[in-house]
């Protein structure tokens, strides 16, 4: 039992170049999330799926496309990277059920763009 | 708009004392609260939850304490540990009308406990 799992665990591009970053998770999950962390900034939401085949904009969203494959994947794209998305990005995943909304999260992708 | 606020970047404590870690927030809608601990590197981990049902929740060493009238709930840790040392994220979610699970972060604190 893995949990959520990233890749690439880092990644440098340059200005303009895209890239799809990776997540899948073996906990069953419904729900799904990509956040980003920036200093003094917490985690912000990206996108979010509460289920296969729905998507939705979170916080942070211009500049990145979001695809639900199927109930263990979730990826995250960028179509022309930009140095403002220099970020560490973390995926998420949650069961929502009525006792609360426990998230649990990979360890991370640390994204540089020059 | 921050809806959750946590107004301390850092917070340096004593093996063996007190830690006490503040978050406020602004949604009077929001009904269900987490904190996660984030070591370097490494993504969050989920550590203890508080129902607006409740005003308090413990769990081993750690104790949350939810004030609804004041907005404000903390995260308390005794006796600290050099291990409890990482960035501690409060959360919150309005479970109601939340699509998703949607939940948001504040900005986190991180603390240091020297031994």
């Amino acid at each position: 039992n893995a949990g959520v799992t990233q890749t690439p665990k880092f990644q440098v591009l340059k200005t303009g170049q895209s890239m799809t970053l990776q997540c899948a998770q073996d906990m069953n999950h419904n729900s799904m999330y990509w956040y980003r962390q920036d200093p003094g900034m917490g985690l912000r939401l990206i996108y979010y799926s509460a289920s296969e085949g729905t998507t939705d904009k979170g916080e942070v969203p211009n500049g990145y496309n979001v695809s639900r494959l199927n109930k263990r994947e979730f990826s995250l794209r960028l179509e022309s990277a930009a140095p403002s998305q220099t970020s560490v990005y973390f995926c998420a995943s949650s069961e929502v059920v009525g006792s609360g909304s426990t998230q649990y999260f990979g360890p991370g992708t640390r994204l540089l763009v020059l | 708009d921050q809806q959750v606020k946590q107004n301390s970047p850092s917070l340096s404590v004593q093996e063996g004392r007190i830690s006490i870690l503040n978050c406020d927030y602004t949604n009077s809608m929001f009904d269900y609260f987490l904190w996660y601990k984030k070591y370097p590197a490494e993504g969050p981990t989920f550590l203890i939850s508080i129902s607006s049902i409740k005003d308090k929740n413990e769990d081993g060493r750690f104790t949350v304490f939810l004030n609804k009238s004041a907005k404000h709930l903390s995260l308390h840790i005794v006796p600290s540990q050099p291990g409890d040392s990482a960035v501690y994220f409060c959360a919150a979610t309005e479970r109601l009308y939340n699509q998703g699970g949607k939940l948001i972060f504040g900005q986190g604190t991180e603390l240091s406990v020297k031994p």
